[in-house]
């Protein structure tokens, strides 16, 4: 059964580093996005990405984030000066189609800024 | 702000026992209502995407209702199963919001055999 999968899963950095999360998406998905969970709060939205390019982003994706789908099949996100208050799972996601459509999820990447 | 909300935080059931939680959702401009469970250290699984108001829809043991008029959504579980333990969480797209998912905070639910 085709899947969303994500490297690493597990990301140690220091603050103010960059860092890159990468995601594969399911080949003949359209949509893609990237969710975050901090500890105990709820998963919360970051940025959708359609047709090579950003259809929506939330506050929190400011300057220090961006994403990219270099090569048609990965979809990165990347935080180029990590806060401790980045510290999350993030999760990457794809939709075949358009709204009201199932979303699949990758299994995360836990980021720990320090 | 879409709030999505999710009653109870938590809940134990005994094993063979049956179940219901709650999502809350904003009725107005409501698009879809997705359901997924999600055990530890695992990708959330899609349960249930549903757009219509009185939607029911089933699988296997766990099935959901909608109610898209006063914003709320029901998931049950029939004769739990340990397999069953997990954390369910809903989402709610709206129809200007370019596909994104609102997230309640989740019901975890804990079978005990």
């Amino acid at each position: 059964e085709p899947e969303v999968t994500q490297t690493p899963s597990h990301q140690v950095t220091q603050m103010g580093q960059e860092v890159i999360l990468r995601c594969v998406p399911i080949s003949n998905h359209l949509y893609f996005y990237w969710y975050r969970q901090i500890l105990g709060q709820k998963v919360e939205f970051l940025v959708s990405f359609y047709n090579n390019e950003i259809s929506e982003k939330s506050e929190i994706f400011d300057d220090q984030f961006s994403v990219e789908r270099p090569d048609g099949s990965n979809f990165t996100l990347k935080i180029r000066s990590t806060k401790l208050e980045d510290s999350a799972m993030y999760f990457c996601a794809s939709i075949e189609q358009g709204p009201g459509t199932e979303a699949f999820f990758g299994q995360g990447t836990r980021l720990t800024v320090v | 702000i879409l709030n999505v909300e999710q009653s109870p935080q938590s809940l134990h059931v005994q094993e063979g026992d049956s179940t219901n939680f709650t999502c809350s959702f904003p009725s107005s401009n409501f698009y879809a209502l997705h359901w997924y469970r999600w055990e530890t250290a695992k990708s959330p699984e899609a349960l249930f995407v549903m757009t219509l108001n009185g939607d029911e829809k089933k699988k296997g043991r766990i099935s959901a209702t909608l109610n898209t008029k006063e914003g709320y959504s029901y998931l049950y579980i029939k004769g739990s199963q340990p397999e069953d333990s997990a954390t369910y969480l809903c989402a709610s797209s709206i129809k200007a919001a370019g596909n994104k998912l609102t997230f309640g905070g989740g019901t975890r639910v804990l079978v005990k055999p």
